[in-house]
């Protein structure tokens, strides 16, 4: 069963707006942790931002920030005044805790285009 | 410090041909792991080695692929009798003991099988 879903293959943003890229999970561990990684088209992957499910608050990195609905499982990545440099695959990753053995596994991954 | 490095950086090889990937993590980093990624496909996971435990090989695609991680550092993933659709970047990350487990991934190895 597919544990992580991003639905949005592609999404377009305009340069200096916000962009909400979706990301929704399924666990049944209470203890697990969300990550989003960033893939620009040299192919590295960056690790972005960072979500334990007892965090009480939403993640926040520089122009990242994470809105986190546990009772909805969902955990969406915000990038706020998008820069050209944005542009990249984006991919939400979720960690499962003792049940899951610790590893860790990726969404299919959202390509977003920045607009100048 | 040195972020995980792997090679070769590019191969290509015959159909049938075994080939041998490796992996150097970061120092000190306790987990490890293997992931594919086809051409502008998500990430396929397919070992992951966390200290001295047995390693959680449930990603692996077939008994062709095989993978070691010696002295709890160094791996190589083993490929006998490529196939063309094993034809993709391989990746590894490591990630430290400690929360939040955050993966440091190399560059990839990007496998070629003619």
């Amino acid at each position: 069963a597919q544990k992580i879903t991003q639905t949005q293959p592609g999404m377009f943003v305009q340069e200096k707006e916000a962009v909400t890229l979706d990301c929704t999970y399924d666990t049944s561990d209470p203890s697990y942790g969300l990550f989003w990684y960033k893939q620009p088209s040299s192919g590295e992957m960056i690790f972005l931002i960072y979500q334990g499910s007892y965090d009480q608050q939403n993640a926040t990195e520089g122009r990242y920030s994470l809105n986190f609905q546990k009772a909805r499982k969902s955990a969406n990545l915000v990038i706020s005044a998008s820069q050209l440099g944005d542009s990249a695959m984006y991919f939400c990753a979720m960690r499962e805790g003792q049940t899951g053995g610790f590893k860790t596994i990726f969404g299919a991954g959202t390509r977003l285009f920045v607009k100048a | 410090g040195a972020g995980v490095s792997q090679s070769p950086s590019n191969k290509v090889t015959e159909k049938g041909k075994d080939v041998e990937l490796r992996c150097d993590p970061i120092s000190g980093h306790t987990a490890l792991y293997w992931y594919r990624q086809s051409l502008g496909q998500g990430l396929e996971f397919l070992i992951y080695f966390q200290g001295n435990s047995a390693p959680d090989k449930s990603g692996l695609p077939s008994d062709r692929f095989s993978a070691e991680r010696t002295g709890g550092s160094v791996s190589t993933l083993t490929i006998q009798r490529t196939q063309q659709e094993d034809s993709a970047v391989y990746l590894c990350a490591s990630t430290q003991s400690g929360g939040p487990y955050e993966q440091y991934f190399g560059p990839g190895t990007r496998l070629t099988v003619t």
